[in-house]
Order: C-alpha cells, then sequence, then structure tokens
C-alpha cells in the first residue's frame, strides 16, 4: 500500500529559484491537500483542492501555485522561492464519506523537507 | 472562527507513566474532534477520533473523550512507552466538507 506519495524529500533551493513538490495517492480519493509545518506553528494549510480540476487557497497561499493534473496528483509549485519558505511540506488526501458522515480523516504523505537559502 | 488549542509541550515522562495531554477547541456548531499523531521523520496519522459529544475515541491505549460542555477532547493513555514519543496534534473538522483545524501540536519524549 503505497497511500500518499511525496517527491523530493528533501531540496534545498537558492533564492529565487524555482521547483515543484509531488504528490501523488492511490487510493482513489477525491479531496487533496498541501500543509506547511513550521516549528511552534503547528500544521498551516496552503491550498486544497476538492476534486479534480478545483483548487482553493487555504490559511497561507501567497508564493504558491497547486496544479490538479488528474484524481491522482496534486502538485505545489513555487515561482519564486523565498528563505520565508524553508519548511516541511506534507500532502494529504481524503476520501468521500457516505450518508452523511460528519468525518474528514485525512492521509498523509511522508512529508518534503525544504531548505531555501 | 474555528480554533484549537492544545497544551504546549515538550512533555517528558518516563516509561509506565499516566498521560495527558489537553485539548481544547473553538466552534460553532458540532465538530468532529481528531487526534493525530506524527512519529520523528514521518508524517501524520489519524490516531483517534469522536464525532459526537460523550463518544470516547480509542485506539492503541489512548483514549479521548469529546466533551461539548467544556469543549474539550483531552488525550489520555494509562502507561506510556518509549515507542509512544511523537508529535500530538488535536484536530478539528465540522464536516466533510470542511477543513481540518490543527493545533499547534505537542511533543512527547518517553525515557526509558
Amino acid at each position: 500500500n503505497a497511500g500518499v506519495t511525496q517527491t523530493p524529500k528533501f531540496q534545498v533551493l537558492k533564492t529565487g529559484q524555482s521547483m515543484t513538490l509531488q504528490c501523488a495517492q492511490d487510493m482513489n480519493h477525491n479531496s487533496m491537500y498541501w500543509y506547511r509545518q513550521d516549528p511552534g506553528m503547528g500544521l498551516r494549510l496552503i491550498y486544497y483542492s476538492a476534486s479534480e480540476g478545483t483548487t482553493d487557497k487555504g490559511e497561507v497561499p501567497n508564493g504558491y501555485n497547486v496544479s490538479r493534473l488528474n484524481k491522482r496528483e496534486f502538485s505545489l509549485r513555487l515561482e519564486s522561492a523565498a528563505p520565508s519558505q524553508t519548511s516541511v511540506y506534507f500532502c494529504a488526501s481524503s476520501p468521500e464519506t457516505s450518508g452523511g458522515a460528519r468525518e474528514n480523516i485525512q492521509y498523509f504523505g511522508a512529508g518534503t523537507r525544504l531548505s531555501v537559502l | 472562527g474555528n480554533s484549537v488549542t492544545q497544551m504546549e509541550g515538550p512533555v517528558t515522562l518516563s516509561e509506565e507513566a499516566f498521560l495527558t495531554i489537553n485539548c481544547t477547541y473553538t466552534a460553532t456548531g458540532y465538530p468532529s474532534l481528531f487526534w493525530y499523531v506524527q512519529y520523528p521523520g514521518e508524517g501524520l496519522q489519524l490516531l483517534l477520533k469522536a464525532t459526537k459529544a460523550d463518544d470516547k475515541g480509542s485506539n492503541k491505549g489512548f483514549e479521548a473523550t469529546y466533551r461539548k460542555e467544556t469543549t474539550s477532547f483531552h488525550l489520555e493513555k494509562g502507561s506510556v512507552q518509549v515507542s509512544d514519543s511523537a508529535v500530538y496534534f488535536c484536530a478539528l473538522s465540522k464536516g466533510f466538507s470542511e477543513k481540518l483545524v490543527f493545533g499547534k501540536g505537542t511533543k512527547l519524549t518517553v525515557n526509558p
């Protein structure tokens, strides 16, 4: 069971460089999410996608763009990296629930540790 | 808006000690409540959940009870092990279409 797969695991960038973080899930989930994790800040939502073809901003979207390429893949792009974007990035996905269930159980990848110098 | 407040860590315990990590929430309506755990070098994974008042979630010896009157969802374990060392996150959601709101996390270290 692969679950949610993120690549790369580690990346070092120079200020101004661009890169794309990749995320893929094999659980046929409709919803996908990108978070960043910083010390003392917990997880903050960057962008999310409720279904293929739709994306919405989260709490901290500035400096990022996303693409929901298909149902499986949801990528996060940094167009011009800044030191403030040094963080650990997590992708997550969640399944549909039926019968009006009030759950939003999310499944996380192992993360990408990004340093911007 | 919706928010989650967790006790600040880090928390350091000896093996077999009793654990409590406090979590309180602010939300309109009736949210679902979750505890996620993050082991070193890994992503978060669901530990337990409760979807309505007075529900008790449990898993791996951990328990938490949804207390609407005190807006709390405290995590407890009667006897911790070294392998429980991790960061624990409390979270809420008001339904499937609502995003998860996380607390800041509490780091637990259990010494042999």
